[in-house]
């Protein structure tokens, strides 16, 4: 089945600083790659998603990137603000079933 | 429009209890899931649904059953708890290749 590893397990920046969280995948048939954000005590809510046919997709402050061949996607968050800080998933599925990495708890300093 | 409900929200349950987790989506979603939710561990699949009617195990299926009830309702069940199921269990949905919808959680605790 499919293994998603996900890295940093925590990330702590300053308030207006970029962070980068990146995941690595297995299943070379995934073919979607959603990001989610975990506020505490919260369920998991999608923020942003791209598909295998696209190698970059960005939507304000947040852009994920995709390399098929290397199979990794990276979120990057820019100027953060305190609001984001929350703990943020990635997954790969192919049809269904995504698969999560472990999370990255972001902190972000005001 | 209420998107995935999940029942109850906190459950107290002693060693060797058993309980119903119930789940219900109304976004006419094929596939369901649930998965516990530990520190540092991620969400785990426990078991999924693709269809009505079909259910599989995922990576952490031991000591639960589900049931596809249709295709609105898909529950989980604890026939004998044991203090290593504490945790956070989500229901979750989905299309074919669209972001998972999940319930609210069921924060589980097994004394």
């Amino acid at each position: 089945g499919e293994n998603v590893e996900q890295h940093p397990s925590t990330l702590s920046v300053q308030e207006g600083d970029s962070a980068v969280i990146k995941c690595t995948y297995s299943d070379s048939a995934s073919n979607y790659f959603p990001w989610y954000k975990q506020e505490l005590g919260k369920r998991p809510q999608l923020i942003i998603d791209i598909r295998s046919n696209v190698g970059e997709k960005k939507d304000q402050r947040i852009a994920v990137t995709l390399n098929k061949t290397a199979k990794h996607f990276s979120l990057h968050i820019t100027e953060t603000q305190p609001e984001d800080s929350a703990v943020y998933f990635c997954a790969a599925s192919r049809s269904y079933i995504p698969t999560f990495g472990r999370g990255t708890s972001l902190i972000v300093h005001p | 429009n209420a998107g995935v409900t999940q029942t109850p929200k906190f459950q107290v349950l002693k060693t060797g209890q058993s309980m119903t987790l119930q789940c219900a989506q109304d976004m006419n979603h094929n596939s369901m899931y649930w998965y516990r939710q530990d520190p540092g561990m991620g969400l785990r699949l426990i078991y999924y649904s693709a269809s009505e009617g079909t259910t599989d195990k995922g990576e952490v299926p031991n000591g639960y059953n589900v049931s596809r009830l249709n295709k609105r309702e898909f529950s989980l069940r604890l026939e004998s708890a044991a203090p290593s199921q504490t945790s956070v269990y989500f229901c979750a949905s989905s299309g074919v290749n669209t972001e998972a919808f999940f319930g609210q959680g069921t924060r589980l605790t097994v004394v």
